[in-house]
Formats: C-alpha cells, sequence, structure tokens
C-alpha cells in the first residue's frame, strides 16, 4: 500500500512570494491534514479538509490556506512568504471521519524562505 | 487550550538499557493518545496508540505505554532498547472536539534517544 506522497520535497522561495505545497493521501483516506514542523515549535496543526471542505484550522494567519480535490489529494498555499514560514511542511491523512484517529504521515516538504 | 508536555529533550542510553519517555497532557476529558517514531532520514510513523479499554498498550518493536488518566500521563517504555531505536519520539493527544481542536493532534516537543552500541 503506498503511502501519504508530498511534493516537492524542497521549495526554495523568497519573502513575499507564494508557495504550494500538494499531498497525495494514503488511497481510501479522505481526511488531509497540514502541520508545520518549525525549528524549535514542535508540530503544529494548520488546516483540516474532509470531503473537500475545510473542516478545521489552526492559528495561523489567513495566507496559509488550502483546498481538497475531488480524489481527495490536497494542495497548501502559503502567500506573501516570511523568513519565520521556512520549516518543514508535513502532510497526513487519515480515514476517520471524525478527525479523532491516528493519522498517517508523509516525508514533508522542507520550505526555505530566503 | 490543550497542551502536551514531554520531560526529556535529549536521552542517552547504552545498549540494552531499560527506556521511559514522560509525556503529561493537559486535557481532562477523553483523549485519544498516541506516539509517533521519527528514524534518521524517514517519516513520522505511529509506534502504538491508546484509544480506551486495557491501559497498558503495546505497540511495535517491543515498545509499550502505560495511560494513567488520573495523572494525565501516557509514558512510553521499552525493556531493553537497541542501537536501532536512535529516534525522536514524539508523544500526542486527540482530544475530540474540545475547544474547537476536532482533527488536530496535538504534540509534544518531542525527545530524541541516542543509542550507544
Amino acid at each position: 500500500e503506498a503511502g501519504v506522497t508530498q511534493s516537492p520535497t524542497h521549495l526554495i522561495k523568497t519573502r513575499g512570494q507564494q508557495a504550494t505545497l500538494r499531498c497525495s493521501p494514503i488511497s481510501g483516506h479522505t481526511s488531509v491534514y497540514w502541520y508545520q514542523q518549525a525549528l524549535g515549535l514542535g508540530l503544529q496543526f494548520l488546516l483540516w479538509y474532509d470531503e473537500g471542505e475545510e473542516r478545521n484550522r489552526g492559528n495561523f494567519p489567513p495566507r496559509f490556506s488550502g483546498r481538497q480535490f475531488p480524489n481527495y489529494s490536497s494542495e497548501l498555499n502559503v502567500n506573501a512568504l516570511e523568513l519565520e514560514d521556512s520549516a518543514l511542511y508535513l502532510c497526513a491523512s487519515s480515514l476517520d471521519l471524525a478527525g479523532t484517529g491516528e493519522q498517517f504521515f508523509g516525508p514533508g516538504t522542507r520550505l526555505t524562505v530566503l | 487550550a490543550q497542551s502536551v508536555s514531554q520531560h526529556n529533550h535529549h536521552v542517552i542510553l547504552s545498549e540494552a538499557a531499560s527506556l521511559e519517555l514522560g509525556c503529561n497532557y493537559s486535557y481532562g476529558g477523553t483523549v485519544n493518545l498516541f506516539w509517533y517514531v521519527q528514524y534518521p532520514g524517514q517519516h513520522l510513523q505511529l509506534l502504538l496508540k491508546y484509544f480506551s479499554g486495557d491501559p497498558l498498550v503495546k505497540g511495535i518493536k517491543g515498545f509499550e505505554a502505560e495511560f494513567i488518566k488520573s495523572k494525565f500521563s501516557f509514558n512510553l517504555r521499552k525493556p531493553s532498547v537497541q542501537w536501532s531505536d536512535t529516534a525522536e519520539y514524539f508523544c500526542a493527544v486527540n482530544g475530540g472536539n474540545y475547544g474547537g481542536s476536532q482533527g488536530n493532534l496535538i504534540f509534544g516537543k518531542g525527545t530524541k534517544l541516542s543509542v550507544k552500541p
């Protein structure tokens, strides 16, 4: 069974630009979650999508947004990039519709903002 | 807001030593509890989970964890570590819809375990 995949592996942008990160969940999983793993801050919840709808978002500004496509893959967009957005962005997927079960993580996209 | 505390930032052990990593969480309601592991160069993977029932749960690779509700704790243990257990370990809690946190796994800051051969 293929796991969660993310692309690109690495992304380098400059301040003010936009970044787009992509995630494909495990086949059959309808929920996709996004987390930011910044140095010294640990993993922080960004967004949860299920069946194409945003179900919940963490304490991040609106310039962090995303969407989920009909095939359940997802995109995270970060607008007006700031230096502190440099982090590893992890995507996870789950079968659990209530958002309380285990989540399966992808390898992440390393975003560097210069 | 919910929070998860992992007591040790970095633990160094020799092979065959016993391991216990502490984890405490702040939420007093019904919780689902997880330990994830990240081996060097690999992505996060689930070690074990607790949803309900027997508070002593067994996971992969000989790891186990005990849920003590009165102490809000979910400590990870292994009787005898191996060099291959060198990794970063994360405790995580999902408290359902408490405080609008549905879907939100709340992670501790992680504990790096280094096992000397």
